[in-house]
């Protein structure tokens, strides 16, 4: 089955503990993207990867880190997480058909929260 | 800058009825691409409809149907014949390259039985 796995889907952690949302898919998709989803405000890109060892910052890439050292993975990393970083995160990687050049796969979404 | 508006927080519509939900868009690239997602209560983002900057006819894809104006910039969803499955969050999003994507605040729309 196709599909976007994230891991965890939810997570509890304290202000400054180092964590890992890892993101895997099965698609071969070369592109891959992270969102945060914040109520009023909808989802908003964090970083985008177009390809192996290539990444780019989204409209909020400040307090992340991402790598892409393989294919099917796009990790996200919060060095130092921070209370404001509490939001609901979805990994997508995107088709390239022609019919729909642009339409993204989204993970099933993690939950986290820094107190 | 790129930006998204749904000015419908939230909808309420009669099973069986037809809904629009608003959506603008601002740009200044001349293509680009235009989504709508469905978001239920389970929280998965669910892809419903696609229009290309350059495509002449609105898209359509079953009960759903892209109302696009590029003059007025504005890419309204249509969903005919309301279920109740329709019940859910709706954003609209916007693309100018295929890799930056932009979305709305969304729109909360409720099925009434």
């Amino acid at each position: 089955e196709a599909q976007v796995t994230q891991n965890p889907r939810y997570l509890i952690t304290v202000t400054g503990k180092k964590l890992t949302v890892t993101c895997s898919q099965n698609m071969n998709h070369e592109y891959m993207s992270w969102y945060r989803q914040d109520p009023g405000l909808g989802l908003r890109q964090i970083y985008y990867s177009m390809n192996v060892e290539v990444t780019d910052k989204g409209d909020v890439p400040e307090g992340y880190k991402v790598s892409r050292k393989e294919k099917r993975n796009f990790p996200l990393i919060l060095e130092s997480p921070s209370p404001n970083q509490t939001s609901l995160y979805f990994c997508a990687s995107r088709t390239t058909t022609p019919r729909v050049p642009g339409e993204l796969f989204f993970g099933e979404g993690s939950r986290l929260t820094v107190l | 800058a790129q930006k998204i508006t749904q000015t419908q927080p939230g909808m309420f519509v009669q099973e069986k009825e037809a809904v629009t939900l608003d959506c603008t868009y601002d740009t200044s690239d001349q293509s680009y691409g235009l989504f709508w997602y469905k978001q239920p209560s389970s929280g998965e983002m669910i892809f419903l409809i696609y229009q290309g900057s350059y495509d002449e006819q609105n898209a359509t894809e079953g009960r759903y149907s892209l109302n696009f104006q590029k003059a007025r910039k504005s890419a309204n969803l249509v969903i005919s014949a309301s279920q109740l499955g329709d019940s859910a969050m709706y954003f609209c999003a916007m693309t100018p390259n295929f890799n930056k994507f932009y979305f709305g605040s969304g729109t909360k729309l409720n099925v009434k039985p």
